[in-house]
């Protein structure tokens, strides 16, 4: 069983820049859910992909979007970078099935996450 | 709004000692409770949960946690410390009353230290 990876593990971007993370979900799981981890903190959720629509988005503005792909994938894009998206962006992915207990939708497996700097 | 907050954001133990992380959370209705655990460098990997039923859950690496509906608390224990188990530590919250997959809202952290 492959768990979930992410790519690349790190980052070097200019403030205004645009990037683009990307993630493979674990085998047979259809749902993403995108972490922002600043440094010395916990992660806040940036939003959420299953069955390639968003569902569910934390605080964060426009400029943070993603997508999610026929195979699960999923990509964060963050254009018009600023210093303090620099973080560990964590992805995590989950199985969320019409008719399963909604609970078990909440185990999520995180992947090593991408360290973007912004300078 | 949900909440979550950690108590203490370092502690230190010795070697064969009783962990204790604690974890106390604010929701009108009790949430789903999480704690994960993070390794330099690495990512999230989920210690044990408590979402239904009994209120004294057992996860790897031989930690559990008990969920207290009247302190609003979900604290991390184990018995004998180990050198490994130093690391970050996570309690995380999620919405019970929703049909759907939600956000999981972090504490802060608390980093483990284990002294010999």
């Amino acid at each position: 069983e492959t768990g979930v990876t992410q790519s690349p593990t790190h980052l070097i971007k200019t403030r205004g820049q645009q990037v683009t993370l990307r993630c493979s979900s674990q085998s047979g799981h259809n749902t993403v859910s995108w972490y922002q981890q600043a440094l010395g903190q916990g992660p806040q959720f940036i939003f959420q992909y299953y069955r390639e629509e968003e569902n569910g988005r934390g605080n964060f503005p426009p400029r943070f979007s993603g997508l999610q792909f026929p195979n699960y994938s999923s990509e964060l894009n963050v254009n018009a970078l600023e210093l303090d998206d620099s973080a560990l962006y964590l992805c995590a992915s989950s199985s969320l099935r019409q008719g399963l207990q909604f609970e078990l939708s909440y185990e999520q497996y995180f992947g090593p996450g991408t360290r973007l700097t912004v300078t | 709004a949900q909440s979550v907050t950690q108590l203490g954001s370092h502690v230190s133990v010795s070697e064969g000692a009783l962990v204790l992380l604690r974890c106390n959370y604010s929701s009108s209705v009790p949430p789903y409770l999480f704690w994960y655990v993070q390794y330099p460098n690495q990512g999230l990997q989920l210690l044990l949960k408590y979402t239904t039923g009994a209120t004294l859950v057992k996860g790897i690496n031989g930690f559990e946690a008990e969920f207290k509906k009247s302190e609003t608390s979900f604290h991390l224990t184990k018995p004998s410390a180990h050198m490994s188990d130093a690391a970050e530590y996570f309690c995380a919250a999620a919405p019970s009353n929703t049909g759907t997959a939600s956000k999981l809202t972090f504490g802060t952290g608390t980093r483990l230290q284990v002294t010999l």
